[in-house]
């Protein structure tokens, strides 16, 4: 199975403050990654597809980047609705996986 | 307005079978693959299978041989069938919807869960 590392695990940020959150994958995966949000008793919501390409209705702040193994979120301008877990996950091969989140709180 | 929804016993006796459903709206099965993942207390999510749009299924063989997926186009629904429930299986479950863009596989609508917990 194809690990996804994700880091750091948990992160706080002031408001209008610039962060990311990286995967790194046990292995290429083509651009084959999606971040999610995960608001407190929520499903997860779709932000970014094919390592960069941003879900309609997601605000711009939210950016995706990377290549090969490495993927990286990065959240411009923090806002208090910010505030949630967010996942990597690969669906490059089966069985697709998740990284473990990163719980981003609003300093 | 893409919709999906879970429904399902909350708790299951150990060593019984869970049976969830999954209802969508919105859209088609034949034209769209649904997924379930589940996560753990500890947020974890895990990927179980998937339904695609002509009627095939694939599993994570995490599972092996006792996780079986199904649908019913007439009624918009997914099935999920897991044997054998252990504590470990207590979990809150998702469906969720996925098409294949040029990039790849984009899970872009998820329903709101099922909790379900497994104990005597």
């Amino acid at each position: 199975d194809i690990q996804m590392t994700q880091s750091p695990a948990s992160l706080s940020a002031s408001l209008g403050e610039t962060v990311s959150i990286e995967c790194l994958a046990s292995e290429g995966i083509s651009n084959d990654l999606a971040w999610f949000q995960q608001k407190s008793g929520k499903s997860p919501q779709l932000l970014i597809y094919g390592a960069s390409r941003l879900q309609d209705g997601v605000p711009s702040r939210f950016s995706g980047s990377g290549s090969g193994a490495r993927y990286s979120l990065k959240i411009s301008d923090m806002q208090p609705e910010d505030e949630a877990d967010y996942f990597c996950q690969q669906s490059y091969k089966y069985p697709y996986t998740f990284g473990g989140g990163t719980k981003l709180e609003l300093k | 307005q893409v919709q999906l929804k879970e429904s399902g016993p909350g708790l299951v006796q150990p060593s019984q079978t869970l049976s969830l459903t999954c209802t969508v709206s919105g859209f088609s099965l034949i034209s769209y693959s649904v997924h379930w993942v589940r996560q753990h207390s500890g947020k974890r999510l895990e990927w179980m299978g998937r339904m695609w749009s002509d009627g095939k299924t694939s599993y994570n063989s995490a599972f092996t041989s006792r996780l079986s997926i199904s649908r019913d186009t007439s009624k918009s629904q997914i099935f999920l069938k897991m044997n054998s429930l252990q504590t470990e299986d207590t979990a809150t479950y998702y469906c969720a919807r996925s098409y294949l863009s040029v990039t790849g596989n984009v899970m872009d609508a998820w329903g709101q869960g099922a909790s379900v917990t497994v104990s005597s």
